[in-house]
This record gives C-alpha cells, structure tokens and sequence, in this order.
C-alpha cells in the first residue's frame, strides 16, 4: 500500500468550475499536510497547508481535512487556465521519519482547465 | 515563505565527469535542507536530508559515494554528482523547512542535469 495516493488524472475541468483534487494517506500518526502546485519543467510550490480537521481557505483554494477518514482534498474554485498544473499531495508524520521533518509525496494530480 | 536559490539552474557534463549543485537559503538559516531528485513525469523522490556540521542522512537506495552531500553552513548545502552517467540526468531539487510557521517546506527552482 502507497503511504500517500493520488488519482494520477487528468482531471479535466472546463474554466469557472471547481476542481476537486483528492489524496488519502497510510499513516494515523500524521499530523501535517501540504498541497504543492507543480507547472512542467518547475519545482513544487507551495499553495496551502492544513494541520486540523476541517476547512481552510485561502483566495480560491479550500483544504479539507478527515483525520479520521485519512483524507486530505484540494478545492480550486472558478478554475482557470492557469491552473493547469500538477498538484501533489504531502505528508508529514513522525511515523515516517524517525525525527526529522521528511515530506512524503504523492505521485501527484495532473489538472487541466480547458477555455 | 522562505526563498531557496540553486545553482546553476542547467548543466550538461560528459559520462564521467562530476558536477556541483549548490542550494542556498537566501532569508533565513537552515540547519536542514533537503535533496529531492524528479525524473520527467515522475514523483520527487526524497534522495537526502542535509544537516549543518553533520553527515548527510541518505534515503535508501541513494549511493552516498555517488551523491555527496556538503552543508557548511547554515545557508548552503551542497549536492555533488561524482562520475555522472546518462542515467543520473534528471531534474535536481532542493528544498528548506521553515519551522517557525510549521513544518512547510520551499523549494529551490531546480537544476536540470543532462549527463551525455
């Protein structure tokens, strides 16, 4: 079992929809989430982290957070061209690393937002 | 969020040679930094974690005598390709974790590495 899984897409969506991007994880014990925007050819960026269950927003990006489901979900609302990207997951838990502050990744989310 | 600089952003060396990758954290100073390796179409893959005045903590399956891992300081860390072959071309990245917002991570603009 992958300890951090994403449905590799392509999630298609046509441009003002909401794209909802979806990622579920191994590990009870993590306690840190990140969602990094990837463009083609670039290094991650981040775009939101989550540390409780629940919402948080932030301009048109919604994190959601299910520790008890081991859900994590991106919402990107009135989606735009620019959008268009790789969305990876990221999880960060004492499990994992033995002490020291080690992401694990998702093999990543390709999203595409069509005119 | 913390600003990461790499250099150079592009290389291209022959079969053998070896190539330096510097990473420096350019607002704040991080006694960890981190070695992440991308093949096209491919997850990161997490190669090393850097530690200021210590050894270099290796994932495994990454060769430490291959990937030598320099932090000297507490704003660079560096990342060496000994003996590259076309199989090491890949898109090198390396990233600093920020605790005092809490456990995000930056990353570098990446060094793209074509061994021919």
């Amino acid at each position: 079992q992958k300890e951090v899984e994403q449905n590799s897409g392509p999630l298609s969506v046509p441009e003002g929809a909401i794209a909802s991007l979806n990622c579920t994880y191994s590990d009870r014990g993590s306690q840190s989430f990140f969602w990094y925007r990837q463009y083609s050819g670039k290094s991650p960026e981040l775009i939101m982290s989550i540390y409780s269950n629940g919402d948080k927003e932030d301009g048109r990006f919604t994190a959601q957070l299910n520790k008890a489901s081991q859900y994590v979900s991106l919402l990107i609302r009135d989606s735009q061209p620019s959008d268009s990207a790789t969305y990876l997951c990221a999880v960060k838990s004492i499990g994992f690393s033995g002490g020291y502050n080690k992401l694990i990744f998702g093999a990543g989310t390709r999203l595409a937002v069509h005119p | 969020g913390a600003v990461v600089s790499q250099h150079p952003s592009r290389v291209i060396c022959k079969s053998g040679t070896s190539v330096k990758i510097e990473c420096r954290s350019l607002d704040f100073q991080a006694t960890t930094m981190f070695w992440y390796r991308q093949f096209p179409k491919k997850s990161l893959m997490l190669m090393a974690t850097s530690n200021e005045g210590s050894k270099a903590t290796y994932e495994q399956g990454v060769e430490k005598d291959k990937f030598l891992i320099n932090h000297a300081s507490l704003t660079l860390s560096t990342l060496t390709v000994t003996s590259a072959h076309p199989e090491d071309s890949s898109f090198y990245i390396c990233s600093v974790n920020q605790l005092a917002g809490g456990y995000e991570q930056y990353f570098g603009p990446g060094t793209r590495l074509t061994v021919t």
